[in-house]
Order: structure tokens, then sequence, then C-alpha cells
């Protein structure tokens, strides 16, 4: 499973309030991915890092900010969450000893009332 | 921009039938395909990774194959089983593999014991 864990897994919150979704890792990867899953929109990159402080724009990024401070740990927040932004959310990482091999973490459940 | 399709949306047959599920993608530049499962409420668990210059990749009962200059990938299952039931994902990569996957929206696949 390349040592993923997301928290937290389940998150209920209201509109207008910040949240912010953790991505830790415990194999020193790299490259590490935040996507979101939508019923008929499929999988969609939000942002991605590069390397600590090195962090790009996905296809979705409006709404949501990232910061990257140590290798293991890629953070996400949603400055002020809207109902369009209650989704699952999952991190990814590449293993490039794996052939360049992504993989993802269990999901974070998050719904904004 | 890169799109991904994958047909058909939905799949039920008897087990014991081998199957084929289909990838398309309209950019032939890719870096690598995957293919990916998921069951419900779970992450993605990683099947098979094609890189560009392979034309096929097997695993125990499963085999995809790679046809970039047309576009298309197929994820062949053999014998299946209603363990095999899940949604099945395609996803390409491109920009030397680190700019994050493109998915396909699944293929939701059920085995009838």
């Amino acid at each position: 499973d390349a040592g993923i864990t997301q928290s937290p897994r389940h998150k209920v919150t209201e509109t207008g309030t910040p949240v912010t979704l953790r991505c830790h890792q415990t194999e020193n990867h790299r490259y590490m991915y935040w996507y979101r899953q939508d019923p008929g929109h499929g999988l969609r990159l939000i942002h991605y890092s590069y390397g600590v402080k090195d962090t790009d724009k996905g296809e979705v990024s409006d709404g949501y900010s990232v910061s990257r401070s140590k290798t293991e740990d890629f953070l996400l927040t949603l400055e002020s969450a809207t109902s369009s932004q209650t989704s699952v959310y999952f991190c990814a990482i590449i293993s490039t000893d794996r052939g360049n091999t992504i993989y993802f973490g269990e999901g974070s459940w998050l719904t904004v009332v | 921009k890169q799109e991904v399709t994958q047909i058909p949306a939905a799949l039920s047959v008897p087990e014991g039938e081998n199957l084929v599920l289909n990838c398309s993608f309209t950019d032939s530049a890719i870096y690598n395909l995957q293919w990916f499962r998921q069951d419900p409420g779970k992450g993605l668990t990683s099947l098979l990774l094609i890189q560009s210059s392979q034309r096929e990749q097997t695993s125990g009962r499963l085999n995809a194959s790679l046809d970039k200059s047309s576009g298309r990938s197929t994820l062949y299952i053999a014998a299946s089983q209603p363990g095999d039931s899940a949604t099945y994902l395609c996803a390409v990569s491109s920009g030397g593999g680190a700019d994050g996957l493109t998915f396909g929206k699944g293929t939701h696949l059920i085995i009838q014991p």
C-alpha cells in the first residue's frame, strides 16, 4: 500500500469553514497528489507536489490550496468550504522504484452542509 | 487536453466467462497507462502498469494490452469470479509521468455467481 495514510477519513463541516486534509507517507516518495472523485466526473487532479515546497495546480484547483513542508506530509486546505466541495478526496504517490506505479490512499469523505 | 473513455460503463456476466474492458485515449503521447480496481467505499488498487514502450502486461488472470498509436488499451480478465466484481479504472500519464493521471470514468463490473 506504499505506506499512505489519510486523515480524517470522514468529516462533516459547515459551509464557509476552513478544512484541512492530511496525507502522510512513510516511504520518502518525492511525488504526491490530491484527487477528488465525484459521480459523473470520475477522478480529477486538484494539486500535486514534486518535492518539499514545490507544488503545482491540477485540473480543478480553484478553492483549494496545498502545502508540503516535509517530504512525508502533503496537506490540502479548503479555505472556505462550499457544498460543491462535498466529495471523496484521494491522496496518491508515485513509486519510482516500482516502475512509476501510482498508489492511492484509502480516501477522505468530506461532506459540506 | 487528454481525454480517456472507458467502454462499457457497466457490465454484468456469469461467473467463468472471459471478458474484455476497453479504454481509449485521445492523445497518444503518453508516458504510461495504468489499470486500477476500486471496490465500493474504498481506494484504488493498482492492477497493471504498462509503460509507453510496452505492448502488454500480465498478472495472474489479468492481461492488459496497449496500442499507443491507436490510443487504445484493453484489460482481459480470464475465468471471471464473483470476487472480480468492482469498478475498473483506466488512467494515462503524460508529460514525463509526474504531472498526474487522467482517468476514465470506469467500468462497473458485476460477476454473477
